[in-house]
This record gives C-alpha cells, structure tokens and sequence, in this order.
C-alpha cells in the first residue's frame, strides 16, 4: 500500500526557511514523480512543482523561483521541499503527491501525503 | 500560464440529483498525438487531503464510484455526478498537466440541498 508521510507543523518568522520532508512507501521510489501542492487559508489548490525521483530533475513554478528547492533521497525514498525567505503569504497547508505515473510527463496526484501546516509569523 | 475557470463556484443539490460542474481552460487541453485530454478533477474534503476521481479527463481513478463521470475536450470540460450522496459534499477542483506550471481551477464548492 502507498503511504507518503510527512513531517510535522512548523512555526517560522518572516525571512526565515522551511524544510518539509515527504517518505514515501510501497512502491518503487524512482518511478513516479512527486509533486508538490499548498493550500493557504480560504483558498484554493496551488501547485508548486515536482521532482522525478529518479533523476532528479525538477520543475518549479515561476513565482517560487529562487527560494523553492526540492530534493530526493533515493536511499530512503524520500522528497524534501525547502522554501526561503518565508513572508505571511506563505502560511499554508502544504502537501506531497505521488503522480499517477504511466506517462514521460508529470501528470495528476494519486497519492497525497497528509500535510504539513507551515505557520509564518513574527 | 494556463488560466482554468470553474463555474459555479459553488452548488446544492438535493441528495439523489445530479450535479455539473464546468471547468473552461484558457488553452487547447487535447494532444492529438496521443488522442488525450490532459486533465484531472480532484474531490477535497475538510480536513483530508485531495483525491484524485479522474485524470484523462474521463478516466476514473480505482475505488470512484461510477457516478462520477467527466466529459469534455478541448476547453472545455464537466464533471457530473449523477445522484449526490451525502459523501460527495466537497470542493471539486479541475487541473490541467498540458503545461507547465499545472494550475488548478478555483474550485467549486457542493452542498447538499
């Protein structure tokens, strides 16, 4: 069975960075891509990026560039995300999603972590 | 980037009816080469994370009930549940993976009349 785990709430201060991790099980690590989702307060799903565990490549969306990096641990089979230079706006719940595979490309999430709410605030 | 537009944003209907949502993409979502439409519909309930129902646009994830159908091509996409529940009340958003970044729709919110 799939499971994807993720690490605790964090609390940080504006400026400051953040390192979520994401352990996946029961499948085959360097298969699927892993893609990364946030939803802040009252809003809607915001997709962040993905990495492909089994190159590392990664694709991050425009607006994070230079403060979003996401990284694979093939020996544990897990995925990190950092994201830097925190403001407000980040505070959000943030999830990692195994993708549905079958494809070159990264397609849609099958699999979703459970969460982890990043709180920023002075 | 892709712009997705969801309409209504939000809908109740009386358990036993059908409900549509509609999901309109700023950008051809159909590759001819290989004969799909590269987009998903999720179902978000309070306090879980998303679940995909379908990808392919009609393509239904294992465990959905068949109630759940998606339509479309192109543009412009649905998705239909055909007899509400009681378990089906929940933020249903569209996604396309044609481009990069994905984007999502803003969502649109089901309630029981």
């Amino acid at each position: 069975q799939v499971h994807l785990v993720q690490s605790g709430a964090e609390i940080k201060k504006p400026g400051a960075s953040v390192k979520i991790s994401c352990k996946t099980s029961g499948y085959t690590f360097t298969n699927y891509f892993i893609h990364w989702v946030r939803q802040a307060p009252g809003q809607g799903l915001e997709w962040m990026g993905f990495i492909n565990p089994s190159n590392g490549e990664k694709v991050y969306t425009q607006r994070f560039q230079g403060r979003l990096t996401m990284a694979r641990d093939t020996s544990t089979s897990t995925v990190y995300m950092d994201l830097s230079s925190l403001t407000s706006d980040d505070t959000a719940l943030y999830y990692c999603a195994k993708d549905v595979g079958g494809s070159s490309i990264a397609v849609a999430a099958n699999s979703w972590g459970q969460g982890t709410l990043v709180t920023v605030s002075s | 980037d892709i712009v997705m537009t969801q309409s209504p944003d939000s809908l109740a209907v009386s358990l036993g009816e059908r409900a549509t949502i509609n999901c309109k993409s700023s950008q051809n979502l159909f590759y001819s080469k290989y004969n799909q439409n590269y987009l998903a519909w999720y179902q978000h309930k309070a306090g879980q994370p998303p679940k995909l129902i379908l990808h392919w646009a009609s393509t239904r994830e294992s465990g959905v009930p068949d109630r759940f159908s998606g339509s479309g091509s192109g543009t412009d996409f649905t998705l239909t549940i055909s007899s509400l529940q009681a378990e089906d009340v929940a933020v249903y958003y569209c996604q396309q993976y044609f481009g990069t970044p994905q984007t999502f729709g803003r969502g649109t919110k089901v309630e029981i009349k």
